[in-house]
């Protein structure tokens, strides 16, 4: 089946810097990947889509010079959480989905990131 | 705008009785509705979308456009259905991307 990594499964950064999150298709080529943030018994809300070789589309709301998205292979995606703050602390999710799928999606076992 | 709505946070059951996971959703057009699992310290994984109209362990779930539902039910609960369940919609509409409902937490007892 379809995989997705993400790397790191965990990190703690201090306020202020910036953290990036990869995401990473294994055994697909990924013309879509999608970001998720999922808080403490939440459900996940959309973040932004990313299409290789263009630039995100942001979901309303989610501050795109915050949340810097990167799409520049078929099998890699990068989060960058910019001068993170305590209040960004959560649960990130990706998931991918491949060249000519319909609406399927696979999903990274997420990220959990606490600033302190 | 599209939305889904799953009204129960917490189902609570013994093994063997049935449960159902209630799911309602809005969306203009024809919607493509799923049901994600995630099970303790696992990922998110698809269990079942209504276009296979198959059945995944044990699950089933028909989509009534008419009640606008897609609700999820298996017969006899299992102690390893334990896990979060989560509706969700997409479509052209919805720009292709999926729209989550809330999550009902399942707990099968012995």
């Amino acid at each position: 089946g379809a995989v997705v990594s993400q790397h790191p499964s965990w990190v703690i950064c201090k306020s202020g810097t910036s953290v990036k999150i990869e995401c990473r298709s294994l055994d697909f080529q990924a013309t879509t990947m999608f970001w998720y943030r999922q808080f403490p018994k939440q459900s996940l809300m959309l973040m932004a889509t990313s299409n290789e070789g263009s630039k995100a589309t942001y979901e309303q709301g989610v501050e795109k010079d915050k949340f810097l998205i990167n799409h520049a292979s078929l099998t890699l995606s990068t989060l960058t959480v910019t001068s993170a703050h305590p209040e960004d602390s959560s649960f990130y999710i990706c998931s991918a989905r491949g060249r000519g799928w319909s609406l399927e999606q696979y999903f990274g076992p997420g990220t959990r990131l606490t600033v302190t | 705008a599209q939305r889904v709505t799953q009204p129960e946070k917490l189902l609570s059951v013994f093994k063997g009785a049935p449960v159902e996971l209630k799911c309602n959703y809005s969306y203009s057009g024809s919607p493509e509705l799923f049901w994600y699992v995630q099970y303790s310290r696992q990922r998110l994984q698809l269990l079942l979308r209504h276009i296979s109209r198959e059945s995944i362990k044990g699950f089933t779930a028909d989509l009534n456009k008419g009640e606008t539902s897609f609700h999820l039910k298996k017969p006899f609960a299992q102690e390893e259905d334990s896990a979060m369940y989560y509706c969700a919609l997409s479509g052209q509409a919805a720009g292709n991307k999926l729209t989550f409902g809330g999550g009902t937490r399942v707990l099968v007892k012995p």
